[in-house]
C-alpha cells in the first residue's frame, strides 16, 4: 500500500527565506505527482503536476523535483512571503492520488 | 480557474437525519472524486467515478453512498448521520484518472452533533 510521507509537519521562516519541502513516497509505480496548497477551511489549490517521466516543474517561485527510483520529491519556494503561509500537500498517482498529512508553513513579515 | 461548487459549505445537524452534501463542476470532467479529512490528516479518498453510471468505494471505508445520474453532478449521501460522520468532505474531478491535475471545490464541513 502506497505511503507518502511529508517533512517537516510544521516550518516558521521569516520573510524573504528560501524554503524546500519533503515529500517521499514508498511504490515507486506512480503516474505522478502532485503539490497542492491548501488554506484554513478551504479546499486545495493544485501547485504543480510534475508527470512521472519528468524531473522537475518550475512555476514562478515555486520548484519542484521529483526522484521516482529513490521516492522522493522536494518543493521549493524562493523569497517567502506571507501570504505563502498555508499547508502543502503532496499526493502520488497510481490509479487514485494518495496524500500526505502535509506541511503547515507560516511566513511572518 | 477551476470551476467545481460544493453545497452547504457548513452544515451542523443532528444525529439520524439523512443528509446529502451536493458537488458539480461545469467542465466536463469524466472523472469525479469524494475526499473526507479529519482536522491535521491527510485526506482519504472515500468514492470515486470514471462517469455517468459508474460509482466507486475508494480506500477508505465510508457508509455513504454516491451517485452519478449526469456528468456534472456527483452527490454524496448519509442516510442517517452519526458523531463520527463529523469531518470535512472535499470533492474533485479530472479529465483523467492518470495523468492530469485534480481540481477541488471549497469543501463541506459536517459537524453532527
Amino acid at each position: 500500500k502506497q505511503e507518502v510521507t511529508q517533512i517537516p509537519a510544521a516550518l516558521s521562516v521569516p520573510e524573504g527565506e528560501n524554503l524546500v519541502l519533503n515529500c517521499s513516497f514508498t511504490d515507486s509505480a506512480i503516474y505522478n505527482l502532485q503539490w497542492f496548497r491548501q488554506d484554513p477551511g478551504k479546499g486545495l489549490t493544485s501547485l504543480l503536476l510534475i508527470q512521472s517521466s519528468q524531473r522537475e516543474q518550475t512555476s514562478g517561485r515555486l520548484n519542484a523535483s521529483l526522484d521516482k527510483s529513490s521516492g522522493r520529491s522536494t518543493l521549493y519556494i524562493a523569497a517567502s512571503q506571507p501570504g505563502d503561509s498555508a499547508t502543502y500537500l503532496c499526493a502520488v498517482s497510481a490509479s487514485t492520488l494518495t496524500f500526505g498529512k502535509g506541511t503547515m508553513l507560516l511566513v511572518s513579515p | 480557474e477551476a470551476d467545481i461548487y460544493q453545497t452547504p459549505r457548513y452544515l451542523v445537524i443532528g444525529t439520524g437525519k439523512k443528509i446529502t452534501l451536493e458537488c458539480s463542476q461545469t467542465m466536463g470532467h469524466d472523472k469525479m472524486y469524494w475526499y473526507q479529512q479529519d482536522p491535521g490528516m491527510e485526506l482519504h479518498l472515500i468514492h470515486y467515478s470514471y462517469g455517468v453510471n459508474s460509482t466507486e468505494k475508494g480506500d477508505l471505508s465510508s457508509e455513504s453512498t454516491v451517485s452519478r445520474i449526469r456528468t456534472e453532478h456527483f452527490p454524496l449521501t448519509l442516510e442517517s448521520a452519526r458523531p463520527s460522520h463529523t469531518s470535512q468532505y472535499l470533492c474533485a474531478s479530472s479529465e483523467s484518472a492518470r495523468g492530469d491535475t485534480q481540481y477541488f471545490g471549497p469543501g463541506t464541513r459536517l459537524t453532527v452533533l
